[in-house]
């Protein structure tokens, strides 16, 4: 079965330029998560979906950051303009909804962003 | 708002040796999940054990168990027999049991297994 994919890897920018990050989530997974997460810190989350809606976005910048997920199956993270303190691993993680929904999370490799 | 604190910031073990991670949080639910994930070094992170709070009785994958003190709000993880694939970050993680919400996650302790 195929995991959660993430692109790309890594991402060095500059400050104030713009970035954008893809993930897949495992089929059949309605929920998809965004977290961030901070060197020497746990994950924190930035957005949640189920299919093509949004649950929760309350720590989402949005005066920077903005996520879509269209078609309710991959979905896209953008930072514009990117600030020094966006660094950090962005993480995409995919879930059951409803009765299926245990609890866990499957997550993707990251996406590694430094900015310069 | 929930939280979740884990006071050790880095643990060692010897080889084939048991150590012990803490965690412990915050809720005035009654109904949660508690979680344990491995981030090995620039790998994905994955599950290692999972627990329902209405359960008493402690959950158990093969080397790995947890003392989950309900009362307290306590829920360490016990590693028996480490190896040195057990090197990781380990995250102590929540998740409300209404609804479809999300991992609530501690800052992590890097553990290090020594040959």
């Amino acid at each position: 079965e195929a995991g959660v994919a993430q692109s790309p890897r890594y991402k060095i920018i500059e400050k104030r330029q713009s970035v954008a990050f893809w993930c897949n989530p495992i089929s059949g997974h309605a929920t998809l998560y965004w977290y961030q997460q901070i060197l020497g810190q746990g994950p924190k989350l930035l957005i949640q979906f189920q299919n093509n809606g949004v649950v929760d976005d309350s720590q989402l910048p949005k005066d920077r950051f903005s996520a879509e997920r269209l078609k309710g199956v991959d979905s896209t993270l953008k930072i514009q303009p990117a600030k020094l303190e966006d660094s950090a691993v962005y993480l995409c993680a995919s879930s059951f909804a409803g009765s299926l929904n245990t609890g866990e999370l499957f997550f993707g490799e990251g996406s590694r962003l430094t900015v310069l | 708002a929930q939280t979740v604190t884990q006071s050790q910031p880095e643990m060692s073990v010897q080889e084939a040796e048991t150590v012990t991670l803490s965690c412990t949080y915050d809720t005035s639910e009654s109904d949660y999940y508690l979680f344990w994930y491995k981030q090995p070094p620039s790998r994905q992170m994955i599950l290692v054990i999972r627990q329902e709070a209405y359960k008493q009785q402690n959950a158990t994958e093969n080397r790995f168990s947890v003392n989950f003190q309900k009362a307290a709000k306590s829920f360490s993880l016990k590693i028996s027999d480490s190896q040195l694939g057990d090197a990781a970050m380990y995250f102590c993680a929540y998740r409300s049991g209404s609804g479809n919400t999300p991992l609530v996650f501690g800052k992590g302790t890097r553990l290090s297994v020594i040959a």
